[in-house]
């Protein structure tokens, strides 16, 4: 097992929606419900966006969702505000361990 | 304020031993199932480790086991990581993140120390 694939880079202007994949295996991603995302912003701390796969921490806007297919999880972030530009990483239990996704950078246009 | 807040980080030789520390505030650490996690230049995030409230269960990553150990002193409210053998690519921003009991998520997180190793 390694590290989940994202993306490295995503896009939209604003109030448009962007879409992040975090593909896994079925002994992470596709055998739990446990799919977090975090918002990074550099030189800041990282933060909680969703949880359980589509649950949203409180203080999050509903303009961020989450889903899963299969091994296949993915963020949604609709109406992109120039705020939501900054790293996002997708994480996944996994029999004893998390891992990370690979991280994509998203960016406001 | 509810935080956490690591320390001990520096600048340690190839081979050498570093021990880093997250200390609670405006929450009982006690309460709560910790992890560490860091980010090398230029990467990603990695997950090092979890322990549970009481230390009984403990997970590391195959990256650092054998090497890093976790430990906690809930009466001091602060959370550990002995880091061993310490190798060039261990080289890392290293955070300290509160296991939120929902999903395995993480809710707080700290400010992260800083670790370099080289000669």
């Amino acid at each position: 097992q390694s590290a989940l694939t994202q993306p490295p880079s995503a896009s939209g202007s604003p109030g448009q929606s962007v879409t992040i994949s975090c593909t896994g295996t079925s002994s992470d991603v596709g055998g739990y419900n446990y799919v977090s995302w975090y918002q990074h912003h550099p030189g800041r701390v990282p933060k909680l966006m969703i949880y359980e796969v589509n649950k949203r921490p409180s203080g999050v806007p509903d303009r961020f969702s989450g889903s899963k297919s299969g091994n296949t999880a993915s963020l949604t972030v609709s109406g992109l505000q120039a705020e939501d530009e900054a790293d996002y990483y997708c994480s996944s239990y996994a029999d004893k361990k998390e891992f990370f996704g690979t991280g994509t950078k998203v960016t406001v246009l | 304020e509810v935080q956490l807040v690591e320390s001990g980080g520096g600048l340690v030789q190839p081979g050498g031993s570093l021990r880093l520390s997250c200390a609670a505030s405006g929450f009982t650490l006690s309460s709560c199932h910790m992890n560490w996690v860091r980010q090398a230049p230029g990467q990603g995030l990695e997950w090092l480790s979890y322990i549970s409230i009481r230390s009984e269960a403990i997970y590391y990553a195959d990256s650092v086991k054998g090497r890093f150990t976790i430990s906690r002193d809930n009466a001091k409210n602060s959370l550990y990581l002995q880091m061993n053998s310490l190798r060039d690519e261990d080289t890392a921003v290293y955070y300290c993140a509160r296991d939120s009991g929902l999903g395995y998520a993480m809710d707080l997180w700290g400010q992260g120390t800083t670790v370099t190793v080289s000669s």
